[in-house]
């Protein structure tokens, strides 16, 4: 049973535009999530993060946008740079409540930015 | 500064095999982690720690071993080596849980 569903495989974007990742959670009591950013043959990398008390959080060019009631996040990214081309994997956790230390990652997104 | 140092980057191995995934960080995080990584399956949660000393179960722990017996290292065993654990495996790590996960570059084992 997947948590956390990133139901778009693929996205194609021009250079300039803006990039609306979306996730999608089914367990009510994350309260933390995040996106990473990979790129071939490399681990994941940070990139943002948002806690459940708030509904945006913004760093640069990208923010994230969290809908607790339809248990939904998405991260935009604007403007869209052909550097921004790898797949981005949204993450849960549970730790409000005590220490999990377990990291729920969605399938993944593969953003590509044509130029 | 090293980060999160896993060893080997590659691997094949023979079913029946056992072999060690090494994963090292120099950053004195509390928290580590083992992901494998699958086509369409995204990251999924082997194991984990919160501590040295402490180690707990994730989404897919079959066929898996781990132990914390220090800080900085957190090693992942396959016993007796399938063909289902062929995959792409990650070690990660955190000072805290709100802080992101730090994650190496990976193993990419073959079981043949």
């Amino acid at each position: 049973d997947q948590q956390v569903k990133q139901n778009s495989p693929s996205l194609s974007v021009q250079e300039g535009r803006i990039s609306i990742l979306n996730c999608d959670y089914t367990n009510s009591m994350f309260d933390y999530f995040l996106w990473y950013k990979k790129y071939p043959a490399e681990g994941p990398t940070f990139l943002i993060s948002i806690s459940s008390i708030k509904d945006k959080n913004e760093d640069g060019r990208f923010t994230v946008f969290l809908n607790k009631s339809a248990k939904h996040l998405s991260l935009h990214i604007v403007p869209s740079q052909p550097g921004d081309s790898a797949v981005y994997f949204c993450a849960a956790d549970l730790h409000g409540s005590g220490n999990t230390g377990k990291l729920i990652f969605g399938q993944g997104t593969t953003l590509q930015v044509k130029p | 500064n090293a980060g999160v140092t896993q060893t080997p980057k590659f691997q094949v191995l023979k079913t029946g095999q056992s072999m060690t995934l090494q994963c090292a960080q120099d950053m004195n995080h509390e928290y580590m982690s083992w992901y494998r990584q699958d086509p369409g399956m995204g990251l999924r949660l082997i194991h984990y720690s919160v501590g040295a000393g402490i180690t707990d179960q994730g989404e897919v722990p079959n066929g898996y071993n781990v132990s914390r017996s220090t800080t900085e290292d957190f090693p992942l065993r396959l016993l007796s080596a399938a063909p289902y654990q062929t995959s792409v495996y990650f070690c990660a790590s955190s000072f805290t849980q709100q802080g992101g996960y730090t994650f190496g570059s990976g193993t990419r084992l073959t079981v043949v």
